[in-house]
C-alpha cells in the first residue's frame, strides 16, 4: 500500500503571506508511461465536502484561484499558497491514485491565519 | 450542473446495519466511478470504497472488507453502500464523490456531495 504523509501537521501564516504544505509518498506516483503523477490536492473547510485544487500534481482545476499551486514528481510534492487569504483557512489533502482504483489521502495539514 | 446527494445516515447500535444512497444528477452517471470517503469525528479523510462506471468492479479499504457493499443502479443515477456488522469505529461523515476520469479506473474525485452521518453507538 501507498503510505501518504504531510509536513506540517499545521500552520499559521499571515494574510497575504506564502504558506507551503508538502506532501510526501512511500513510493513513486510516478508513471513514466505516459509522463504523468498520480497525485491531488484538495481543500476541506470546516462544514464543507472536500474540494479538488490540483490533479495531475499541477493542473489547477477549474474555478481554483491562480494563488494556488502545486510541483513535484516522484515522491515529493508541494502545494503552496502564495498569499493567503482569510477564506484558506482550511485543512489540506494530498491524495495518491497511482494504486488505482485504491486510492489513499495524506493525514493533512491545517491552515491558519496567525 | 453536477449534484451528489447522499442520504441514509443515521444512529445505529454496533452490529446492526446501514444503507447509505448517493443520487446523482447534472452529468452521465453511466460514464463516471463513484467513490465513497469518510470522515469520522476530528480525523482526516478516509478512502472507503469505489464502483466502476458499469458496476463491474468494486473495490474497499482494507478497513471495511468483507462488511461494505458498493453498488450501483445506472437507471436510477445512484450508488449505494450496504454497511453490515457496524463498529463504533466506523462513526463518521460519509461522502460520495465522482471520480474525475471518465470510464477511468479511479482517480481523483472532482465532485462531493455534502455528506451523511452515520453513529454507530449503543
Amino acid at each position: 500500500d501507498i503510505v501518504m504523509t504531510q509536513s506540517p501537521d499545521s500552520l499559521a501564516v499571515s494574510l497575504g503571506e506564502r504558506a507551503t504544505i508538502n506532501c510526501k509518498s512511500s513510493q513513486s506516483v510516478f508513471y513514466s508511461s505516459n509522463n504523468k503523477n498520480y497525485l491531488a490536492w484538495y481543500q476541506h473547510k470546516a462544514g464543507q465536502p472536500p474540494k479538488l485544487l490540483i490533479y495531475w500534481a499541477s493542473i489547477r482545476e477549474s474555478g481554483v484561484p491562480e494563488r494556488f499551486s502545486a510541483s513535484g514528481s516522484g515522491t515529493d510534492f508541494t502545494l503552496t499558497i502564495s498569499s493567503l487569504q482569510a477564506e484558506d483557512v482550511a485543512v489540506y489533502y494530498c491524495q495518491q491514485y497511482y494504486s488505482t482504483p485504491l486510492i489513499t489521502f495524506g493525514p493533512g495539514t491545517k491552515v491558519d491565519i496567525k | 450542473q453536477v449534484q451528489l446527494v447522499e442520504s441514509g445516515g443515521d444512529v445505529v447500535q454496533p452490529g446492526r446495519s446501514l444503507r447509505l444512497s448517493c443520487a446523482a444528477s447534472g452529468f452521465t452517471f453511466s460514464s463516471h466511478a463513484i467513490h465513497w470517503v469518510r470522515q469520522a469525528p476530528g480525523k482526516g479523510l478516509e478512502w472507503v470504497a469505489i464502483i466502476s462506471y458499469d458496476g463491474s468492479n468494486k473495490n474497499y479499504a482494507d478497513s471495511v472488507k468483507g462488511r461494505f457493499t458498493i453498488s450501483r443502479d445506472n437507471s436510477k443515477n445512484t450508488v449505494y453502500l450496504q454497511m453490515n456488522s457496524l463498529r463504533p469505529e466506523d462513526t463518521a461523515v460519509y461522502y460520495c464523490a465522482r471520480d474525475g476520469i471518465p470510464r477511468g479506473s479511479g482517480s481523483f474525485c472532482n465532485y462531493w456531495g455534502q455528506g451523511t452521518l452515520v453513529t454507530v453507538s449503543s
